[in-house]
Parts: C-alpha cells; structure tokens; sequence
C-alpha cells in the first residue's frame, strides 16, 4: 500500500526566503504526482501537476520536481510571502493517496 | 459546470440519522473521488468512480457508507446511522479521465452531534 509522507509537518519562515517542501513515497511505480494548497477551513487549490514523463512543473515562484527512483518530490518557494502561508498538500494520483500535508507560515 | 460543486456546504445532523451528501463533478469528467479530512490531516480516500461504476470502494470505512452515481455524472455519498466519529469535511474530486489532475469541490463539512 502506497505511503505518502511529507516532512516537516509545519515550517515557519521569514519573508523573503526560498524554500522547500518535500514529499516521499514508498512505492515508486507512480504515474504522476499532484501539488495543492489549502486555506484554513478552504477547499483544496492544485498547484502543479507533474506526469511521470515529467521531471518537473514550474509556475511562476513554484517549481515541483520529481524523482521517481528516490520516491520523492520537492515543492520549491521562491521568495515567499505571507500570502503564501497555507497548508502544502502531495498526492500520489495513480495511487488516490495525499500525504497529510506542511502547514507554511510566512512571517512579514 | 466550470467547477466541482458539492451541496450542502455544511450539514449538522443527529448521530443515528441518515444523510446524503452531493457531487457536481466538472462536466465530461469521467473519473470522480470521495475524500474526508479531518482536522490537521490529509484527505483520506473514501471511493472513485469511473463513469457509473465504482472502480475502487477499499476506502469506504464499514457498510454504513456508500455511494452512486447512476448516470455518470452528479454523485451522493450516504451515510446511515451516523456516528459522532463521522464528523469531518467531505471532499469531492474530479478528474477529466483515471489519474488525471483532480479539481476539488469545496466540500461539505458534516457535523453529527
């Protein structure tokens, strides 16, 4: 059965950085790979969508990566704001399983 | 319709009640999910359909839950005899085919007191 794990559970930065949110899977037979964000009390907002064809997704600050053979992908911030702070959710698609997601907060 | 609809948004009920819970998938999606997520958790898979039938229940908790969607379209997640440990949001999916990006609704938070 397909684990999804994302790590760290929450993260808090200052304006401003770049960072990562990462994303491991136990079984690398996957076909592709779903990144969303959620709002407290919101719906789920898709980010970004790599197939397994794909190496990597990127629109505008984000860029998600995937590697397959390691089990994992990445989710890059690029010079964050607050009105970035959300919940980061991953979801393995061929498998109908997300990981339980990084709650972001982005200080000013 | 250009997005998922789910109806009702909240729904408070009396444990031991019945409920149905409604999905408007994006038009000519041919793939729907059922998720619940409670709080500070990920969404857990409930069931997907593809077309009218039901391709993958494992996630369907114990047989008070279940779900249609008869023309391939509009689906109702029931749930019979509601318990407490029901409480959650309902989340509903959509996806143009099998393993394609989903585009979630808004979900139902249901409330069983």
């Amino acid at each position: 059965k397909q684990e999804v794990t994302q790590i760290p559970a929450a993260l808090s930065v200052p304006e401003g950085e770049n960072l990562v949110l990462n994303c491991s899977f136990t079984d690398s037979a996957i076909y592709n790979l779903q990144w969303f964000r959620q709002d407290p009390g919101k719906g789920l907002t898709s980010l970004l969508l790599i197939q397994s064809s794909q190496r990597e997704q990127t629109s505008g600050r984000l860029n998600a990566s995937l590697d397959k053979s390691s089990g994992r992908s990445t989710l890059y911030i690029a010079a964050s704001q607050p009105g970035d702070s959300a919940t980061y959710l991953c979801a393995v698609l061929s498998d109908m399983r997300f990981g339980a997601g990084t709650r972001l907060t982005v200080k000013p | 319709g250009a997005g998922v609809s789910q109806t009702p948004s909240n729904k408070v009920t009396e444990k031991g009640k019945y409920v149905e819970l409604r999905c408007d998938p994006i038009s000519g999606h041919t793939a729907l999910y059922w998720y619940r997520q409670s709080l500070g958790q990920g969404p857990e898979f409930l069931i997907y359909f593809q077309g009218t039938g039901a391709a993958d229940d494992s996630g369907l908790p114990n047989d008070r839950f279940f779900a249609v969607r008869p023309e391939g379209s509009v689906s109702t997640l029931k749930i019979q005899r509601t318990e407490r440990g029901d409480s959650a949001v309902y989340l509903c999916a959509s996806s143009r085919d099998p393993g394609g990006g989903y585009t979630f609704g808004s979900g139902t938070r249901l409330t069983v007191v």
